[in-house]
């Protein structure tokens, strides 16, 4: 399996703010997406990061709030836009290889927006 | 209601007890599952995948899937302490298959 790297690992941060997550993967990878994982609660994807294209996002998720850049078969970028306490959450980087069902975790951003 | 459920627990067993852990799900185009495991403070780590129904055995844990009763299973045979986590069914459909669903996971402590 691929080895995924995320930084920070976790950042405490002002409403308002934005923070930009980012998410190496040591090879190669045709699917590259981002989950949210909130306190308590189960993860739920945000958007698949496309490369060279827009990331094509999940209902209750948009660009502005959102924006990811992937500009490589090994990179991709999570901006949290104006975030609110509302926010606070672990971010998960998730890659995956052409028609495998299988995918492999970074090992997240703790966020705190106070 | 949520289209994958989960028992979050927790389930405390004492050491090498036989360890059930369960999801149903609502969607019947679910072809794809699997288990997570997730450490504190860690990322989820994939520990097991079915395609369809039947069983998958790999070391102590087996995975086994009936779509009829829409019903999935992790067995984990002689727990250890050091399988104390929390454990997230995931699964997905054959048109989308790289978006995961996930359970709300079960939290998992075996204790010596």
């Amino acid at each position: 399996s691929a080895v995924i790297s995320q930084k920070p690992s976790r950042d405490i941060c002002q409403r308002g703010t934005s923070l930009t997550i980012q998410c190496q993967v040591d090879s190669q990878v045709t699917m590259m997406f981002w989950y949210r994982q909130q306190p308590g609660q189960s993860l739920t994807l945000i958007a698949t990061a496309n490369q060279g294209s827009e990331a094509t996002y999940e209902s209750g998720f948009v660009i502005d709030k959102f924006p990811i850049s992937r500009p490589n078969l090994t990179f991709s970028t999570l901006t949290v836009s104006n975030m609110s306490p509302e926010d606070s959450s672990i971010y998960l980087c998730s890659v995956g290889q052409g028609s495998s069902t299988e995918a492999f975790f970074g090992q997240g951003t703790r966020l705190t927006v106070v | 209601q949520k289209e994958v459920e989960q028992d979050p627990g927790p389930l405390s067993v004492p050491e090498g007890a036989i360890v059930s852990l369960n999801c149903t799900y609502s969607n019947s185009a679910f072809q794809y599952f699997m288990w997570y495991r997730q450490y504190s403070r860690k990322g989820p780590e994939l520990l097991m995948y079915t395609y369809s129904s039947g069983n998958k055995e790999d070391g102590r844990f087996t995975a086994q899937v009936d779509k009829s009763s829409k019903y999935i299973s992790l067995f984990i045979r002689d727990s250890q302490p050091s399988d104390s986590a929390t454990y997230l069914c995931a699964m997905s459909g054959s048109r989308d298959y790289n978006k995961l669903i996930f359970g709300a996971g079960t939290r998992l402590a075996v204790h010596p």
